[in-house]
């Protein structure tokens, strides 16, 4: 069975770092690309950043980059996203994802999501 | 505003067939494949349909999905009360370097 469990969600004063991680089991995770999606409360989906398989690639969404970075240590079947000058607008469950197509987001499993409040 | 357009809501009875619309440019939709998530209520995003209109196992056949040109459509026929939920496009964005999603349609059965 596929799981992707992240941790790390909490409340975090704006400004402030947060890492998440995702830990998974069920399939080869250093045969797949990896990525971060994330949704704020009660609003859509947005992408936040994806990993290749061996690290040789990394993209990230406009609104986090220069602030966020993905990585990835497959040796412990691990993804995280330290995110660093956390804002109120990042606030959202972010989604630990599974890319079955390489690189390009068929996002065929999906973590239950770890919440991230950013508040004073 | 996402980059991708979906209408909000969709609604139907149960049995109808209902389609819901996503449009993007030749960046996205046209030069890439588009792939459709389900979300229900609570619950994580779901892979509904991949590489346009393949359904991964386990997904009914009553969920179908289309490509033509910068646009993409999923279609539900037979609608059943268990599939009110949020559906949501994606697809690869060429000139963003990353997954545009759209906006979401909430599919309500009446």
């Amino acid at each position: 069975e596929v799981r992707l469990v992240e941790s790390g969600g909490g409340l975090v004063q704006p400004g402030r770092s947060r890492r998440l991680s995702c830990t998974v089991s069920g399939f080869k995770f250093e045969d797949y690309a990896m990525h971060w999606v994330r949704q704020a409360p009660g609003k859509g989906l947005e992408w936040v950043s994806g990993i290749t398989w061996n690290s040789g690639r990394i993209a990230y969404g406009e609104s986090v980059k220069g602030r966020f970075t993905i990585s990835r240590d497959n040796a412990k079947n691990s993804l995280y996203l330290q995110m660093n000058g956390l804002r109120l607008e990042d606030t959202a469950f972010y989604y630990c994802v599974k890319d079955n197509s390489g690189w390009y987001g068929d996002f065929d499993y999906w973590g239950q999501g770890a919440l991230v409040t950013v508040s004073s | 505003q996402s980059v991708l357009t979906q209408p909000p809501s969709a609604s139907g009875t149960p049995g109808q067939r209902v389609t819901i619309s996503c449009s993007g440019s030749g960046s996205n939709i046209g030069a890439n494949t588009v792939n459709w998530y389900q979300q229900l209520p609570e619950t994580a995003p779901k892979l509904l349909i991949s590489t346009n209109s393949q359904r991964p196992s386990g997904v009914p056949a009553r969920f179908s999905g289309s490509k033509s040109g910068a646009s993409a459509s999923l279609a539900i026929s037979g609608l059943q009360s268990e599939d009110e939920a949020d559906y949501y496009c994606a697809a690869w964005d060429d000139s963003l370097n990353g997954v545009v999603f759209g906006g979401g349609t909430k599919l309500t059965v009446l």
